[in-house]
């Protein structure tokens, strides 16, 4: 069965600092890997997904993630952070060849500060 | 509609009670999704439909949870005799098919129990 761990349950930035959120998965497979953030009261919103090809991911809001097999890592970057961006983060994986059913991580909080 | 509608929003019942919820996906989404997210966790996958069926139920902690999607579209949570630990926020997802991976969420039904 698949599993996700993120380390880190919470995270303060500086606004316009660069942020890295870690998820690192566990499936014996490649893997379908996404990115969700939560923001207080509002539904979970798909920042970007990874199914196959180049490893590194551009997603919306500016932020990107980098699938890396060998340490079964896929960490979501940022450059530099606006406030806007203080929310919840969940990684998510699910099997290959279907999404129906998606394993989340327990989220990491971000706040930013200014 | 334009996004996935869930009500109530918020749902306060005794112990003991029966709740119903309701989540109204994306028009034509054939594909939808109930998760369970508790205080600090993440979504934890309860049910698929793809169309009218449950494809999958392997997420539905026991007998007291059902959901129907009788017509394809409209699907409906079932809690019978609820108890405090079935307190949490019921997302529910949709998605155009099982293979539009990324669904789209739902802002959720808060579910407390006393």
């Amino acid at each position: 069965a698949q599993s996700v761990t993120q380390p880190d349950i919470h995270i303060t930035v500086s606004e316009g600092a660069s942020l890295e959120l870690r998820c690192n998965y566990s499936y014996g497979a490649t893997p379908y890997l996404f990115w969700y953030v939560q923001s207080p009261g509002q539904g979970l919103q798909l920042l970007l997904k990874y199914f196959s090809g180049d490893t590194l991911v551009q997603g919306i809001k500016g932020f990107e993630a980098e699938f890396k097999r060998s340490q079964s890592s896929f960490n979501l970057r940022k450059p530099s952070v606006h406030w806007s961006d203080a929310a919840e983060y969940f990684c998510a994986v699910g099997a290959t060849g279907t999404a129906s059913k998606l394993t989340f991580g327990t989220g990491t909080r971000l706040q930013v500060t200014l | 509609g334009a996004g996935v509608s869930q009500t109530p929003s918020n749902k306060v019942t005794e112990k003991g009670k029966y709740v119903e919820l309701r989540c109204d996906p994306i028009s034509g989404h054939t594909a939808l999704y109930w998760y369970r997210q508790s205080l600090g966790q993440g979504p934890e996958f309860l049910i698929y439909f793809q169309g009218t069926g449950a494809a999958d139920d392997s997420g539905l902690p026991n007998d007291r949870f059902f959901a129907v999607r009788p017509e394809g579209s409209v699907s409906t949570l079932k809690i019978q005799r609820t108890e405090r630990g079935d307190s949490a926020v019921y997302l529910c997802a949709s998605s155009l098919s099982p293979r539009d991976y990324g669904y789209t969420f739902g802002s959720g039904t808060r579910l407390t129990v006393v």
